[in-house]
């Protein structure tokens, strides 16, 4: 696509339920990293990928997190049992590999209530 | 690990007035990104400067590497330009994941 797509946009859930975030990035683009930003701080790094593979997931803080990314493409994230701490914008980013400029999505706002 | 500051931390302008932020790291990076967080939380793009400089419009930016730190220049402000402007390094070790820094905020007025 023209650019990094995420869905939802707003998600709000009750403590406890389990959220998947969906990042599309953009066509060609073999690296994709996942940040969560909380308001008014920058954004920190979660995980990454190279093509479908997970190199890098040392910034999932706990193993409630999961990303994938099956075919290389699409990816998603996944909070299992939500807590209200995790309420943050999820943000998706892509590009053509490292030393190469990113591109962010609009973001996931999470709200756990 | 490594350290991304960047000041000042908060930036009030009259429309129409120059400014400068500036982004220290403190190791060597392979990647520097400058990015504008608008209104609505849209992170944009500005600059992929490792090193050099690079102009877009009003917008400039320079990157010394060897002395480890970045400078963004803005032009004849706008009350468009008020956000959050982050600096985004990437290690030259490491690679893989880019570290923001806390980010100046900038309120341009009328």
């Amino acid at each position: 696509g023209a650019g990094v797509s995420q869905s939802p946009r707003y998600k709000v859930t009750k403590r406890g339920q389990d959220v998947a975030l969906r990042c599309d990035p953009i066509s060609g683009h073999v690296s994709l990293y996942w940040y969560r930003q909380a308001l008014g701080q920058g954004p920190e790094f979660l995980t990454y990928f190279n093509y479908e593979a997970q190199q890098d997931k040392s910034g999932l803080p706990n193993d409630r997190f999961s990303a994938e990314r099956p075919e290389g493409s699409i990816s998603t994230l996944t909070i299992q049992r939500t807590e209200q701490r995790d309420s943050a914008m999820y943000r998706c980013a892509s590009s053509f590999g490292s030393g190469n400029t990113i591109y962010f999505g609009e973001g996931s706002w999470l709200t756990v209530v | 690990g490594i350290q991304v500051e960047q000041s000042p931390p908060d930036l009030i302008l009259q429309e129409g007035a120059n400014s400068t932020l500036r982004c220290n790291f403190s190791d060597s990076v392979n990647n520097l990104q400058w990015f504008h967080q608008n209104p609505w939380g849209q992170l944009i793009n500005l600059f992929y400067i490792p090193s050099g400089t690079k102009q877009n419009g009003r917008l400039s930016a320079t990157t010394v590497a060897t002395e480890r730190y970045s400078l963004l220049y803005i032009s004849s402000s706008q009350t468009t330009d008020s956000g959050v402007y982050f600096c985004a390094v990437e290690l030259r070790n490491t690679g893989n994941q880019f570290y923001f820094g806390t980010g100046t905020s900038l309120t341009v007025i009328p």
